[in-house]
């Protein structure tokens, strides 16, 4: 099976811009969480969707949302871009049953950087 | 403990030593708990998923413990190889929150 997909792996964006990221799952997991790992913080749980809704949120602003599609290939958006947005997302998928988070399947993660 | 913590912060061994390192989470609504192996320039790969206390999980040269009621569990390596070199992440999965809380992680040098 192919892993989780992540694009873009780069961005580049200015303070006030808004991003898009995409997340394309293993085939067949229906669950996608998005973490966000900047130095010295390890992984942060932003939110976690599982067909189509929004499961669990982190304690981020209102500024990072979300969304998951019919086929589980998630989005995360990050508007009104500030410099201590610049950090790695990664996105994980699972085959989630319940409530039970199961073994999380890594991207390659999008680092993104705000100038 | 409200936070996932993990020690050492950093470790350098030799080649063919055996090391250990410690995951404290919070023993209070307990529900599982994982740990993953991130190299570099790679996305972070599952080892154990833990649920029951006292569950003892191996593979290859990695085994890991798990004790719920005191909230803590071991991570061991034995005969450290250069590939082994990573950051051990441990995350706790806590039954009220819904969320993996992961730790800042353990990074392992084994030099040659």
């Amino acid at each position: 099976k192919a892993g989780v997909t992540q694009t873009p792996r780069y961005l580049i964006k200015t303070r006030g811009q808004q991003v898009t990221l995409s997340c394309s799952p293993i085939s067949g997991h229906r669950s996608v969480s998005w973490y966000q790992q900047t130095p010295g913080q390890g992984l942060q749980f932003l939110f976690e969707y599982f067909s189509e809704t929004q499961r669990n949120k982190g304690n981020f602003p209102g500024r990072f949302s979300g969304r998951q599609f019919s086929n589980s290939r998630s989005e995360m958006n990050v508007s009104t871009l500030e410099l201590g947005d610049s950090a790695l997302y990664l996105c994980a998928s699972s085959f989630t049953s319940g409530g039970y988070p199961r073994t999380q399947y890594f991207g390659p993660g999008t680092r993104l950087l705000v100038l | 403990i409200l936070n996932v913590e993990q020690s050492p912060q950093s470790l350098h061994v030799q080649e063919g030593d055996s090391t250990n390192f410690t995951c404290s989470f919070p023993s209070s609504n307990f529900y599982a708990l994982h740990w993953y192996r991130w190299e570099t320039a790679k996305s972070p790969e599952a080892l154990f998923v833990m649920t029951l206390n006292g569950d003892e999980k191996k593979k290859g040269r990695i085994s890991a413990t798990l004790n719920t009621k005191e909230g803590y569990s071991y991570l061991y390596i034995k005969g450290s190889q250069p590939e082994d070199s990573a950051t051990y992440l441990c995350a706790s999965y806590p039954s009220n929150t819904g969320k993996l809380i992961f730790g800042q992680g353990t990074t392992l040098q084994v030099k040659p």
